[in-house]
């Protein structure tokens, strides 16, 4: 069922720079916002990154999106042991009329 | 501050029916489109259902078409989730998300489809 496709996973020590691709089509990705959201273990998914690169207050600078065509990315710089969970991306797809949502990475911090 | 309480899961029988309800606090609820979303045990998110704020536009996902029914209720700032026909598939976390980029979601309340 999800169209976005993402890498299982993606891992690195505290401080590096990790970065998460979410690959979608002309339906969603190249012509819709994209989002992301981080699920950490047991609670509910909350957003991160809206309309591609916006973040929410409260959402710390080191978490970063952008677009490019059908693609997106997030980067999570500087990072932290906290930040160990799944990361889905979304978009609208005007195909589906629906929103579509990425397979998940999980971040590991080693 | 925004708050999305979901309830009504529970264990229930294959072809048996479930109604969920999602209870809004903290925001005008009437401002805001309304979305269903649903995480299977060990899974990724799936995207089930949209409602508008006057409930005049809804949208489904193929899988739920025609089984469930989104509705609300503005007076009471409540959002539902009416499933029928109800499959093993069909066991999963319920979630109810607020708005554009479904910037709030509640915390889930669990379906679990079985004999």
């Amino acid at each position: 069922q999800s169209v976005l496709t993402q890498p299982p996973s993606a891992s690195g020590t505290p401080g590096q720079r990790v970065t998460i691709s979410c690959s979608g089509s002309s339906s969603n990705i190249g012509v819709n916002y994209v989002y992301w959201y981080q699920q950490l273990p047991g609670t509910a998914p909350k957003l991160l990154i809206f309309r591609n690169n916006q973040r929410p207050s409260g959402v710390p600078d080191r978490f970063s999106g952008s677009k490019s065509g059908t693609s997106a990315s997030l980067a999570i710089g500087g990072l932290r042991s906290e930040d160990e969970a799944d990361y889905y991306c979304a978009a609208w797809d005007d195909s589906l009329s629906g929103y579509v949502f990425g397979t998940g990475t999980k971040v590991t911090v080693l | 501050q925004v708050q999305l309480v979901e309830s009504g899961g529970g264990l229930v029988k294959p072809g048996g029916s479930l109604r969920l309800s999602c209870a809004a606090s903290g925001f005008t609820f009437r401002d805001y489109y309304m979305h269903w979303i649903r995480q299977a045990p060990g899974k990724g998110l799936e995207w089930l259902s949209y409602i508008s704020r006057d409930s005049s536009i809804i949208y489904y996902a193929d899988s739920v078409k025609g089984r469930f029914t989104v509705s609300r209720d503005n007076a009471k700032n409540s959002l539902y989730l009416q499933m029928n026909s109800l499959r093993a598939d069909d066991t999963a976390v319920y979630y109810c998300a607020r708005g554009e980029g479904l910037g709030y979601w509640g915390q889930g309340t669990l379906v679990t489809v079985s004999s």
